[in-house]
């Protein structure tokens, strides 16, 4: 079946520093690959998406990369904010399964001023 | 982006009665829809899947008459906690997906709370 792997955390680091979030997944299809955050007490919202190999999504100085290859598409950022404080979840979603999405276990990351 | 709003955000009940969670998509129509469950500092777990003029796919484990899905039209599903009990206190999350879009958008997740 499906699966996303995410790095274990929770993950603190000083205003600034430089982010790396690993995720790697295992699929029987051709996902599209997402993040998600999520802030205290509040839904999940799309931070960015990949739809193909090689494909980078980009949002609010976040990058991640679809590496076929290496079946992964880690979130990267190079100066984070007290802001960016919330989890971050990995997640896939393969056309053929009935449009499911299958979530990474979540990584809690903590900026400190 | 697209829009899904869920209600309530809060809820406090008494064991033994019954809660209704609404999930709509406010600016497109959602054929699927999405209920999970998430319990503190965990990832989210899929309930079941919510098609639009069609029974509910519950996943494995998920009780279909304790957890009641209607999916009456394009824009709004229900979830239903029939006889609630303190151990479906839990916060639950639904989401829909804009057809063509390969993403999922998420409502505000609904916080029940069984005393």
């Amino acid at each position: 079946g499906d699966s996303v792997t995410q790095m274990e955390g929770p993950v603190t680091l000083s205003e600034e520093a430089f982010l790396t979030i690993n995720c790697t997944y295992t699929a029987t299809g051709y996902p599209s690959l997402f993040w998600y955050v999520q802030y205290p007490g509040e839904g999940l919202q799309l931070l960015l998406k990949a739809t193909k190999a090689d494909d980078k999504g980009s949002n609010k100085g976040f990058e991640a990369t679809y590496r076929k290859e290496t079946t992964s598409f880690h979130l990267e950022k190079g100066s984070v904010q007290v802001s960016d404080s919330a989890v971050y979840f990995c997640a896939l979603r393969v056309n053929t399964n009935a449009g499911k999405s299958t979530f990474g276990d979540g990584t809690t990351l903590t900026v400190k001023p | 982006g697209a829009v899904v709003s869920q209600h309530p955000s809060r809820v406090i009940c008494k064991s033994g009665t019954s809660v209704k969670i609404e999930c709509r998509s406010l600016d497109f129509q959602a054929t699927t829809m999405f209920w999970y469950r998430q319990f503190p500092k965990q990832s989210l777990m899929l309930m079941a899947t919510s098609n639009e003029g069609s029974k509910a796919t519950y996943e494995q484990g998920v009780e279909k008459d304790k957890f009641l899905i209607n999916h009456a039209s394009l824009t709004l599903s229900t979830l239903t906690v029939t006889s609630a009990h303190p151990e479906d206190s839990s916060f639950y999350i639904c989401s829909a997906r804009d057809r063509g879009l390969p993403e999922a958008f998420f409502g505000q997740g609904t916080r029940l709370t069984v005393v």
